[in-house]
């Protein structure tokens, strides 16, 4: 099984910050990977697809990038909806698996 | 535009079957992957497996020999069953529009439908 590695675990951030998620898949995944939002008792919104495609109705300052093993997710400017918990999620050979996690705090 | 529904008893007993339902409304499950997750208390994301709407499936392999997942296409609903349950399964379980695109590659878009969310407590 491909095992998904999310860093930080958690973050600590201001409005208008830039923050950076990295996710790290243990063996390549070309870039099969989905980014999703998950906000408390609420179901997971997919933000990116495809390692760096913005899916529709997301706002830009979201973006991804990486390809093989190393991804993150960019969010350019911190906005008050934004905090939340974040999830990579990787697709190889019908499997999927997701990472474990990073919770974006207000500082 | 495409919604999903999950129901099902809110209570099961330990070694019994988790029974759940997904239904698909403002769309036809045709032509469609459709995941089954869930997320244990305060805790991360786990999917569980998918179900073509032709029928073929696919599950996690720690969950594989307790996983049965089904479709009715003439209900537009999916069904996950997860037998012999322990407090371990307890979890808010969802379902999800899966969006694979099969051809002489695989294309992965990401699953961008979920449903709101059920919460099954596994207790005697």
């Amino acid at each position: 099984d491909i095992q998904m590695t999310q860093s930080p675990s958690t973050l600590s951030a201001s409005v208008g910050d830039r923050v950076t998620i990295t996710c790290r898949a243990s063996q390549s995944i070309s870039n099969w990977l989905a980014w999703y939002q998950q906000k408390p008792g609420k179901a997971p919104k997919l933000l990116i697809y495809k390692a760096s495609s913005l899916e529709s109705g997301v706002p830009s300052r979201f973006s991804g990038s990486g390809s093989g093993t190393e991804f993150t997710l960019t969010i350019s400017s911190l906005q008050p909806d934004d905090f939340a918990t974040f999830y990579c999620q990787q697709y190889n050979s019908y499997s999927r698996t997701f990472g474990q996690g990073t919770k974006v705090e207000i500082k | 535009q495409v919604q999903l529904q999950e129901s099902g008893p809110g209570l099961v007993k330990p070694s019994e079957t988790l029974s759940l339902t997904c239904t698909v409304s403002g769309g036809s499950i045709g032509s469609y992957y459709w995941s089954w997750i869930r997320q244990p208390p305060g805790k991360g994301l786990e999917w569980i497996g998918y179900i073509y709407y032709s029928g073929s499936t696919h599950y996690n392999p720690s969950l594989k020999s307790r996983v049965t997942i089904s479709v009715d296409t003439s209900k537009n609903q999916f069904s996950l069953k997860l037998s012999s349950v322990t407090a371990a399964d307890t979890a808010v379980y969802y379902c999800a529009r899966d969006r694979l695109v099969v051809a002489a590659e695989h294309y992965y878009y990401g699953m961008d439908v979920w449903g709101q969310g059920t919460t099954v407590t596994v207790s005697s």
